[in-house]
């Protein structure tokens, strides 16, 4: 079965300093992998997605993640965390075979603090 | 990216009553898709609305409690009927565009969610 794991339910950071949020997935096909966030009251945003080539993708905000095939994950990283970075990400797993339906993580909440 | 609104945005419903939900989108897209987020929870897929035909469940969503229709390719509704307070949640629809171009093809965009609560 599908799965998609978001170990970290909370992450706190200081402001400026760099953040690192993981993913790890489980699936039975090569996956469309995606981040999304959302701010309270808020629908879902898309980051970034990666479907082939270049394991180092770059989104909106300042982030980027790393595909690494190896180890299931596409973990969401940020140099630099900004008070309005605060907000709930989401990891998500799809794939054409199961007619590009998506698989959720738990999700991990970011607080930022000044 | 498509442009996509839903309405209501929020209410407040009783119990055993139903409640439509809207999905319109700007543009043409191939695929609607409608989730359910339960408070303080991830999002789980409904169904995909398929234009011109039944929606396609997924497991523990059934159409009698969640029918959906698409009757064209930007419009879709989502009704939670019977309502129960177990229905209280955020319900979102999500559209994929057609095509190649890579900044839409398999890509899912999401609409700002219809926050339901049930008395």
């Amino acid at each position: 079965a599908q799965s998609v794991t978001q170990p970290d339910i909370h992450i706190t950071v200081s402001e400026g300093a760099s953040l690192e949020l993981r993913c790890n997935y489980s699936y039975g096909a090569t996956p469309y992998l995606f981040w999304y966030v959302q701010s309270p009251g808020q629908g879902l945003q898309l980051l970034l997605k990666y479907f082939s080539g270049d394991t180092l993708v770059q989104g909106i905000k300042g982030f980027e993640a790393e595909f690494k095939r190896s180890q299931s994950s596409f973990n969401l990283r940020k140099p630099s965390v900004h008070w309005s970075d605060a907000a709930e990400y989401f990891c998500a797993v799809g794939a054409r075979e199961y007619g590009n339906k998506l698989v959720f993580g738990a999700g991990t909440i970011l607080r930022v603090k000044s | 990216s498509a442009v996509i609104s839903q309405k209501p945005s929020r209410d407040i419903c009783q119990r055993g009553t139903s409640l439509t939900i809207q999905c319109q989108v700007d543009s043409q897209v191939t695929m609607m898709f409608w989730y359910r987020q339960q408070p303080g929870q991830s999002l789980t897929l409904i169904a995909t609305a398929n234009q011109g035909s039944e929606a396609t469940y997924e497991s523990g969503f059934v159409i009698d409690k969640f029918p959906i229709s698409r009757p064209n390719l930007t419009f879709s509704t989502l009704t939670v009927s019977n309502m129960s307070p177990e229905d209280s949640s955020i319900y979102l629809c999500s559209v994929e565009g057609a095509g190649t171009a890579s900044d839409i093809a398999d890509t899912q965009y999401f609409g700002p969610g219809t926050r339901l609560t049930v008395l």
